[in-house]
């Protein structure tokens, strides 16, 4: 099966800090994602890539910036954390999007 | 844009019942994917089930069951015979061709199975 994993499951920071959220998929994958997922808004996306060094901006970009050196990975950097960017995050990764998306177990951040 | 609207926010079900969880979308396609991915207390997103807008056929994976009403752009998840385990969010996704398109999410339906 294919894994992705997050690096971490609850992290705590304080406002500033610049955040990085490490996100690994064992299985090749083109596709990976970051969401953002809040209580009454459901999932939404911050950025996406569909290859090494590449990376396009979803719906809510603001405050966030992504990095994608190796395939395998995809990091989701905080540049200076705010209480707002409190929330759960999610990764997932997919070779065709067309089968689903296989997800990560989520990063809980809170911000201090 | 696409949107995707579940109208429950919370729905509950006795053990063994049937329950059916509603989604509707609203996009210009014609051709798309649909999707229901379950996220119980675990946070592990797990994907259900899924459509192809061009089939007819209604899809099924044991228990659960879809009613996918193109010209409405209405796909909705059923769940026979429901199970504790059942209890989780569900969500229900869109996505346009081509196929690496990020899914488009709904707000989810959190739903409770009672013993």
């Amino acid at each position: 099966d294919v894994k992705v994993t997050q690096s971490s499951r609850y992290l705590v920071k304080r406002t500033g800090e610049k955040v990085f959220l490490e996100c690994v998929q064992d299985m090749d994958h083109e596709n990976m994602f970051w969401y953002r997922q809040d209580p009454g808004l459901g999932l939404r996306l911050i950025y996406f890539s569909y290859d090494v060094k590449m990376k396009e901006k979803g719906d809510i970009p603001e405050g966030y910036s992504v990095s994608r050196e190796k395939k395998e990975r995809f990091s989701l950097i905080l540049e200076s954390a705010s209480t707002n960017q409190t929330s759960m995050y999610l990764c997932a990764s997919s070779l065709q999007g067309i089968y689903g998306y296989t997800f990560g177990s989520g990063t809980r951040l809170t911000v201090v | 844009a696409q949107t995707v609207t579940q109208s429950q926010p919370e729905m509950s079900v006795q053990e063994a019942e049937t329950v059916t969880l509603s989604c509707t979308y609203d996009t210009s396609e014609n051709n798309y994917y649909l999707f229901w991915y379950k996220q119980p207390p675990s946070r592990q997103m797990i994907l259900v089930i899924r459509q192809e807008a061009y089939k007819q056929q209604n899809a099924t994976e044991n228990r659960f069951s879809v009613n996918f009403q193109k010209a409405a752009k209405s796909f909705s998840l059923k769940i026979s015979d429901s199970q504790l385990g059942d209890t989780a969010m569900y969500f229900c996704a869109f996505m346009r061709l081509p196929g690496n398109t990020p899914l488009v999410f709904g707000k989810g339906t959190r739903l409770s199975v009672i013993a």
